[in-house]
């Protein structure tokens, strides 16, 4: 069965504090790994799709990388603005559903 | 475009009473998605339609749960009979193809409370 594992939980920065959010999966063919924003009473926002180790991704202040086993959210200089939850996700066997992780709630202070 | 439409926004009902969900996904797609997301659980895939048609029903919690997608414009989840341990938020998402490019256009949901 395919697990996505996210890590931490929650993480307080002080804006300008530059950090990284992981996302561990194990699954028996990686067919992609996706990347969402969510806010609060919002539904999940998609940001990035990696498919092969090695990949990067980039979109203003946030940065995605992909290895063999995890992928990194880097998260560069961040504002207030930046502060959600950032959910990871995996495509199944058939590569038609959607796993997702528990999820990195992100706070960013002024 | 309007993007992935959901009602109701909240919903409080109690146990035992029936509960209907309704998705309108973004025209032009054809594969749709409900979703259950909850703080101890997080976001769990229940069902999925591709073309109207359920292909994977695993994550329906039990009977009491069922889905319809009549046509390409409309779905519905239901509930019957609700318990409060069904309190969750519940999405719609919807995508051109299968969900394997990874881009998933979601509602922003229904919040359902059972008392």
């Amino acid at each position: 069965e395919d697990q996505v594992t996210q890590s931490p939980e929650a993480l307080r920065l002080q804006e300008g504090e530059s950090s990284s959010l992981n996302c561990s999966y194990t699954v028996s063919g990686l067919r992609g790994l996706f990347w969402y924003r969510q806010d609060p009473g919002k539904g999940p926002e998609f940001l990035f799709t990696l498919y092969s180790a090695g990949e990067e991704k980039e979109k203003e202040r946030l940065k995605a990388t992909l290895t063999k086993k995890e992928s990194f959210l880097h998260i560069t200089a961040p504002k207030p603005e930046d502060s959600a939850t950032y959910l990871c996700a995996v495509p199944n066997n058939a590569g038609n559903m959607l796993t997702f992780g528990g999820g990195t709630r992100l706070m960013v202070k002024p | 475009d309007a993007g992935v439409i959901q009602s109701p926004r909240h919903e409080v009902t109690e146990m035992g009473q029936e509960v209907t969900l309704r998705c309108k996904p973004i025209s032009g797609h054809n594969s749709l998605f409900w979703y259950r997301q909850t703080m101890m659980r997080g976001l769990e895939l229940l069902i999925y339609f591709n073309n109207n048609v359920p292909i994977d029903d695993s994550g329906m919690p039990e009977d009491r749960f069922s889905a319809k997608m009549p046509n390409a414009s409309f779905s519905t989840l239901k509930i019957q009979p609700s318990e409060p341990r069904d309190s969750a938020v519940y999405f719609c998402a919807s995508s051109k193809g299968t969900s394997g490019r990874g881009e998933l256009f979601f509602g922003e949901g229904s919040r359902l409370t059972v008392l």
